[in-house]
């Protein structure tokens, strides 16, 4: 099966603009999940959707949102972008068992380098 | 915030030496995993170990839990070269499918 694929790969952009970044999940996940990853933060859940509803949101601004389509292919926006929103996105799948309760295995993209000048 | 603390921050060793990685977390949890990441790239999955399970294997790897300590470590044998990484551990929260990773140990093995 092909891995998780994200795009673009690399990203620069100016504040105030805005982006959007795209994820295809292995085939046959339901669930697609992003992190946002910096030097300083570490690794920080943004969101998670599942059959296209959003499960569960991390402690972003709204001006982070996200949408997941009936394919499972999901998309992040960002608006307004800022110099602190400069970071790896990266987008994970799975495909979690009704009966099993919490996070299962997550499958990882090579993420999205975001520049933003 | 971050869930989990992993420690040491930093680990040096050389080929063919164990390396010993210790998580931390503060809530109750339904599963722990601990995943890799080589500099810059995606996160690959090691292991998962769920709340009711002790102890877990899978190659070189051996990872524990104590759920009383809110504590996992990791434990690598006979470390390669290969596996020069950050090492992650993630936990959920009861009823939640969002990961909360911590700050990850950088392991370098020199050869």
């Amino acid at each position: 099966k092909a891995g998780v694929t994200q795009t673009p790969r690399y990203l620069i952009k100016t504040r105030g603009q805005q982006v959007t970044l795209s994820c295809s999940p292995i085939s046959g996940h339901r669930s697609v999940s992003w992190y946002q990853q910096t030097p300083g933060q570490g690794l920080q859940f943004l969101f998670e959707y599942f059959s296209e509803t959003q499960r569960n949101k991390g402690n972003f601004p709204g001006r982070f949102s996200g949408r997941q389509f009936s394919n499972s292919r999901s998309e992040m926006n960002v608006s307004t972008l800022e110099l602190g929103d400069s970071a790896l996105y990266l987008c994970a799948s799975s495909n979690p068992g009704l009966a099993t309760p919490g996070a299962d295995t997550q499958y990882f993209g090579p993420g999205t380098r975001l520049t933003v000048l | 915030s971050q869930q989990g603390e992993e420690d040491p921050q930093a680990l040096s060793i050389q080929e063919g030496e164990n390396a010993t990685m210790n998580c931390s977390y503060k809530t109750s949890i339904n599963n722990l995993q601990w995943y890799r990441q080589n500099s810059g790239r995606g996160l690959v999955h090691l292991i998962l170990i769920r709340s009711n399970e002790r102890e877990k294997h899978s190659g070189r790897l051996r990872v524990t839990l104590d759920t009383s300590k809110k504590s996992s470590s990791l434990l690598i044998t006979a470390s390669r070269a290969a596996d020069t990484a950050s090492y992650f551990c993630a936990t959920d929260g009861a009823g939640s499918y969002q990961l909360t990773f911590g700050k990850g140990t950088k392991l370098s093995v020199i050869p």
